[in-house]
């Protein structure tokens, strides 16, 4: 499969810092890509998506970033709240096959 | 909004017992996908579907079938259980055919436990 994987499995941050959530993805041929959450015991909610013509995509206290350059997409989250605790990951698409990371650990610290 | 239902969150079967994980979409999306979820291996595609009583293989296919035969109802399949099979099981849908650029939907999983 895809190579799509995620610098650290584990971040702590303080409630009401900001938060990033960094991903590479390895096929420069995927077009379009997603960000999870995932709570524990839960499946995995859709966040905010990005396509591979934008670099930029924000939401409600979330903005994507995307560098095709590096193949490197990172999740920003804005004044960190306890209920952001989760484990985050990413999937890119390509070919109508999406391939995951294995997720990243945000722990918020009241 | 979107909703993909697992029937059954958590399951404990005998090894060699038959098991039938049940998936429903009510968003008429062409595609629907089973994955497994071990800790540290991130999510893995059993089957997917991309059409009525269409399938095709994913990366861990052994050891799994599937059915599809209505649009929004796919079924994996267990034949003969095996502890190894033991995880969280996810199963997903999408728009839009045999293509990309769709946001893929899961359901809240289910936990099967062989012993």
């Amino acid at each position: 499969g895809e190579n799509v994987g995620l610098h650290l499995p584990t971040l702590s941050v303080q409630e009401g810092d900001n938060s990033i959530i960094n991903c590479a993805y390895s096929n420069s041929a995927s077009d379009y890509f997603i960000w999870y959450k995932q709570e524990s015991g839960k499946g995995p909610q859709f966040i905010i998506d990005i396509r591979s013509n934008m670099d930029k995509r924000q939401g409600q206290r979330v903005t994507v970033l995307l560098n095709k350059t590096v193949k490197h997409l990172s999740l920003q989250i804005a004044a960190t709240q306890p209920g952001d605790s989760a484990v985050y990951f990413c999937a890119e698409n390509s070919w109508n096959q999406f391939y995951f990371g294995t997720g990243t650990s945000l722990t918020v610290i009241p | 909004d979107v909703k993909v239902t697992q029937s059954s969150r958590y399951l404990v079967k005998r090894t060699g017992e038959k098991v039938f994980l049940e998936c429903v979409q009510d968003m008429d999306h062409e595609n629907m996908f089973w994955y497994r979820q071990d800790p540290g291996l991130g999510l893995r595609l059993i089957y997917f579907s991309y059409d009525v009583k269409m399938k095709e293989k994913g990366d861990i296919p052994e050891g799994y079938s599937v059915s599809r035969e209505k649009k929004e109802r796919f079924s994996l399949i267990l034949e003969s259980a095996s502890t190894n099979q033991t995880s969280m099981y996810l199963c997903a849908s999408s728009a839009g055919g045999f293509s990309s650029g769709n946001t893929i939907y899961f359901g809240e999983g289910s936990w099967l436990t062989v012993v």
